[in-house]
């Protein structure tokens, strides 16, 4: 079956580099798009960016210069690097995946990893 | 980026009632429209795709409706297990976006 788990560090420093790990199963990188979805706790949902099955990306513009988000298909695993982060930045971070692979498709999910909290603190 | 409308934030409703939430866009979004469904602690569930498509699993007692700038989510009777927060999710305009949220709370 369809799964996805988050991974990375639980804490990281204002300015430092956060770099997480999302790692699936039941399905192929090079069908589905991963995309990955913040929510800063008590708050709502921000959609942080995504790779297409096709290995392109695109990022939300407001993140865009701070943001890559990469892969390894052998690996079946979605990489998401931001840096210069702020304490603005602390949320859960999940990793999605749509039933399309394009950037000109719909993009819905309902196979979410369980996230994974991200403090930015000192 | 299209901004996406929920109304109200909160809801107090009783088990058993009928429960409507609406979500506005700020563009035409073609009724590329999805709602989840969060309960804390957890990941956000998908109940409704293309604005009246109901997810595979998801009870019958949940329907969309909706086009062009305004959408809608009911419930049919309420049960204890729908008390959450939804949200709609514009699924197609790029940055795609998420509402603000209506938590649902028990009188």
């Amino acid at each position: 079956q369809v799964q996805l788990k988050e991974s990375g560090p639980g804490l990281v420093q204002p300015s430092q580099t956060l770099s997480l790990t999302c790692t699936v199963s039941g399905f192929s990188l090079t069908s589905n798009s991963v995309h990955w979805v913040r929510q800063p706790p008590g708050k709502g949902l921000e959609w942080v960016g995504a790779i297409w099955s096709g290995g392109s990306t695109d990022y939300n513009s407001a993140l865009k210069s701070r943001l890559s988000i990469s892969r390894d298909t052998s690996k079946s695993q979605v990489f998401l690097k931001m840096n210069s982060l702020q304490t603005e930045d602390t949320a859960i971070y999940f990793c999605t995946r749509s039933d399309y692979g394009g950037y000109s498709e719909p993009h819905w999910f309902a196979y979410w990893g369980q996230g994974t909290l991200v403090t930015v603190s000192s | 980026d299209i901004q996406m409308t929920q109304s109200p934030s909160s809801l107090s409703v009783s088990l058993g009632d009928n429960v409507t939430f609406t979500c506005e866009a700020s563009e035409n979004i073609y009724g590329f429209l999805a709602w989840y469904q969060q309960k804390l602690g957890k990941a956000p569930k998908l109940l409704i795709y293309g604005a009246t498509n109901l997810e595979d699993g998801v009870p019958t007692r949940f329907s969309g409706s909706g086009s062009w700038t305004n959408y809608s989510l009911t419930i049919s009777s309420l049960e204890p297990e729908d008390i959450a927060t939804y949200y709609c999710q514009n699924n197609h305009v790029y940055p795609l976006t998420f509402g603000s949220g209506t938590k649902l709370e028990i009188k």
